[in-house]
């Protein structure tokens, strides 16, 4: 069963923009994170943000940040002020507390967004 | 730091061959993952060492499919009677072994096979 939905396969903007991509993930664990990554041209995964999920605040970290919405398991990732670099495909990815997978991510079918300058 | 670096980048391999894919994780790091990527399935778990023990190898193909960290410093993937459907991006992957702490990948292998 998919753990990690991605609905939005594509997702455009201008440059300025700002940009936000949805995730919805599924867990009976009451402790987990949610990472976000881009993933370059080139195939590199870049880490940009994580939400623990004890943490009722949304996370931010630059021109990244995320709204937490727990209760319906869904998770936005918002880039503000969206440029042409911005351009590559976005996974959310789900982390699992457990005594040996704590680190293991499930990842969503990414979507991929272009910046257009 | 040159982060995780993995080796080929590129690999072609005819059908029934066997490949070996290298990682060596960022120094330091304890834990080790290996991921498939294609365009069907997306990105899969395969699976994962912690101070160079197998710990999960939930993801791995049943046959074929072997795993190993020798040592602290590198860790491989190796496919055996290699098929076409075998074809994908491999990504390694480390992090320190304690939990809330960020994952790092390697550009990844790309495997082709013909």
């Amino acid at each position: 069963a998919q753990r990690v939905t991605q609905v939005q396969p594509t997702g455009s903007s201008q440059w300025g923009e700002e940009v936000t991509l949805d995730c919805s993930y599924e867990t009976s664990e009451y402790f987990y994170r949610i990472f976000w990554y881009r993933q370059l041209f080139s195939g590199e995964m870049v880490f940009l943000i994580y939400q623990p999920s004890f943490d009722t605040q949304n996370q931010r970290s630059g021109r990244y940040s995320v709204v937490f919405q727990k209760s319906f398991k869904s998770i936005s990732l918002v880039i503000s002020a969206s440029q042409p670099e911005d351009s590559g495909t976005y996974f959310c990815a789900l982390s699992e507390p457990g005594n040996s997978n704590y680190n293991v991510l499930y990842f969503g079918s990414g979507t991929k967004l272009t910046v257009e300058p | 730091n040159a982060g995780v670096i993995q080796t080929p980048r590129h690999k072609v391999t005819g059908k029934g061959q066997e490949a070996t894919l290298w990682c060596e994780p960022i120094s330091g790091h304890s834990a080790v993952f290996w991921y498939r990527q294609t365009i069907v399935q997306g990105l899969e778990f395969l699976t994962y060492f912690r101070n160079q023990a197998p710990i999960d190898d939930s993801g791995m193909p049943k046959e074929r499919f072997s795993a190993q960290m020798p040592n602290q410093s590198h860790s491989t993937l190796k496919i055996q009677s290699t098929q076409p459907q075998d074809s994908a991006v491999y990504l390694c992957a480390s992090s320190l072994a304690q939990g809330n702490t960020e994952v790092f990948f390697g550009k990844g292998t790309r495997l082709t096979v013909v």
